[in-house]
């Protein structure tokens, strides 16, 4: 089965730094596709970015940013100028890219808090 | 964008009674809902996989008689949460992803706070 893994319970930065949260995975398949969700006070499940497995070139998403590494499995977010509203836990999770296995597996999570 | 419809948002039973809770998909069919659980400050738990017309699956230790799960449209799964206890008391959110599109992202909706007093 597979795992996910966020070894950072809490990050916090200064308002307009770079910030970065890691994230590894286990799993013996070889397509899949990896995410980094975003759960601000309200709850509500925001996808920041996606990454296909077989895509080389590392997912960008305007201030927000992946570093992939396929045969680390390791898939770190970074999230450059933070602002007050990126305070917020941050899941990483991944998905099999095999059609009949659609369920997502969510890491422990990351709370990143700003400092103004 | 797609959107994910839960409902209700919030609600308070008392312990021994049943609860149900909506997940739409408003403007896309979905064939497949997933329901999670999460405790506060953890992650989110994956209870089961709804599918339309069909038997949900269950994750490992979740009790389907205690979380009965009906998917009997296209846009539409419920999650009935039966003879309600105190421990039942968590953040339940539904997802979902349009049918046929396998690489799209889940979109999820805003989630349910059940407390059982």
């Amino acid at each position: 089965a597979q795992t996910v893994t966020q070894s950072q319970p809490e990050m916090s930065v200064q308002e307009a730094e770079t910030v970065t949260l890691s994230c590894t995975y286990d799993t013996s398949e070889s397509d899949y596709y990896l995410f980094w969700y975003k759960q601000p006070p309200s709850r509500q499940m925001i996808l920041v970015i996606r990454q296909e497995a077989y895509k080389q070139q590392n997912a960008t998403e305007n201030r927000f940013s992946v570093n992939f590494q396929k045969a680390a499995k390791s898939f770190s977010l970074k999230i450059s100028d933070s602002q007050l509203g990126d305070a917020a836990m941050y899941f990483c999770a991944y998905r099999s890219a095999w059609q009949g296995a659609q369920k997502l597996v969510f890491g422990q999570g990351t709370r990143l808090t700003i400092n103004p | 964008g797609a959107v994910v419809s839960q409902h209700p948002s919030w609600v308070i039973c008392k312990s021994g009674t049943s609860v149900k809770i909506e997940c739409r998909s408003l403007d896309f069919q979905a064939t497949t809902m997933f329901w999670y659980r999460q405790f506060p400050k953890q992650s989110l738990m994956l209870m089961a996989t709804s599918n339309e017309g069909s038997k949900a699956t269950y994750e490992q230790g979740v009790e389907k008689d205690k979380f009965l799960i009906n998917h009997a449209s296209l846009t539409l799964s419920t999650l009935t949460v039966t003879s309600a206890h105190p421990e039942d008391s968590s953040f339940y959110i539904c997802s979902a992803r349009e049918s046929g599109a396998v690489s799209s992202p889940l979109h999820f909706g805003n989630g349910t706070r059940l407390t059982v007093t």
